[in-house]
């Protein structure tokens, strides 16, 4: 397997710009994670998703981000518009259903700087 | 709700010598604990995990960690560092038995740096 596909790997653009990342998880995983780092905050989650339907979106900071999953095979997550704290690292994750092994899968990240 | 406090943002340490990162969390119910690992331009990967039975767990590379209920931790070590080792190290808690998948809740993390 290919493991989980984010792309783009980097995402330059400027304040104000809608941005799109997207993640292909992993074929059979039907938990899909989106998670923020920055130097100040580390690793937060954002939101994730069950069968594709969004369970938990508490993390969102704002109603500039948003994120769907129209599918089990992809995702995204759009911030409209953009701003320069929006600036970080956004990773995609996904796992099994129902695993005791709980391990996430993650992909190698989008690194989004916004001008 | 859970949380997790890594003890330390960088840790440096000298080839060969022991690795310790702390770890402490905060969990109303029975915890998940786990490390991770992130290497630069990566993403995350699980180096080890407790869920029940034996607090001490090995991970991958030599790592251990050991859960302590009574002192709320889950420490990682090392007994020897190596230069590859220089990494970020993620601690994170999820909720305990019988409640699905649950999502996990990492700390800051600890960068370990290794000197020849």
């Amino acid at each position: 397997d290919a493991g989980v596909i984010q792309s783009p790997r980097h995402e330059v653009t400027e304040m104000g710009q809608e941005v799109t990342l997207r993640c292909k998880p992993i074929s059979g995983h039907d938990y899909l994670f989106w998670y923020r780092q920055t130097m100040m905050r580390g690793l937060e989650l954002l939101i994730y998703f069950n069968n594709n339907v969004p369970i938990d979106d508490s993390g969102m900071p704002e109603d500039r981000f948003s994120a769907k999953m129209p599918n089990a095979s992809f995702s995204t997550l759009k911030i409209q518009p953009s701003e320069p704290r929006d600036s970080a690292v956004y990773f995609c994750a996904s796992s099994r259903r129902h695993t005791t092994n709980e391990k996430l899968f993650f992909g190698s990240g989008t690194q989004l700087s916004v001008l | 709700a859970q949380s997790v406090t890594q003890l330390g943002s960088h840790v440096s340490v000298s080839e060969g010598a022991l690795v310790l990162l702390r770890c402490n969390y905060s969990s109303s119910v029975p915890p998940y604990l786990f490390w991770y690992v992130q290497y630069p331009n990566q993403g995350l990967q699980l180096l080890l995990k407790y869920t029940t039975g034996a607090t001490l767990v090995k991970g991958i590379n030599g790592f251990e960690a050991e859960f302590k209920k009574s002192e709320t931790s889950f420490h990682l070590t090392k007994p020897s560092a190596h230069m590859s080792d220089a990494a970020e190290y993620f601690c994170a808690v999820s909720e305990g038995v019988n409640t699905g998948f649950q999502k996990l809740v990492f700390g800051t993390g600890t960068r370990l740096l290794v000197s020849p």
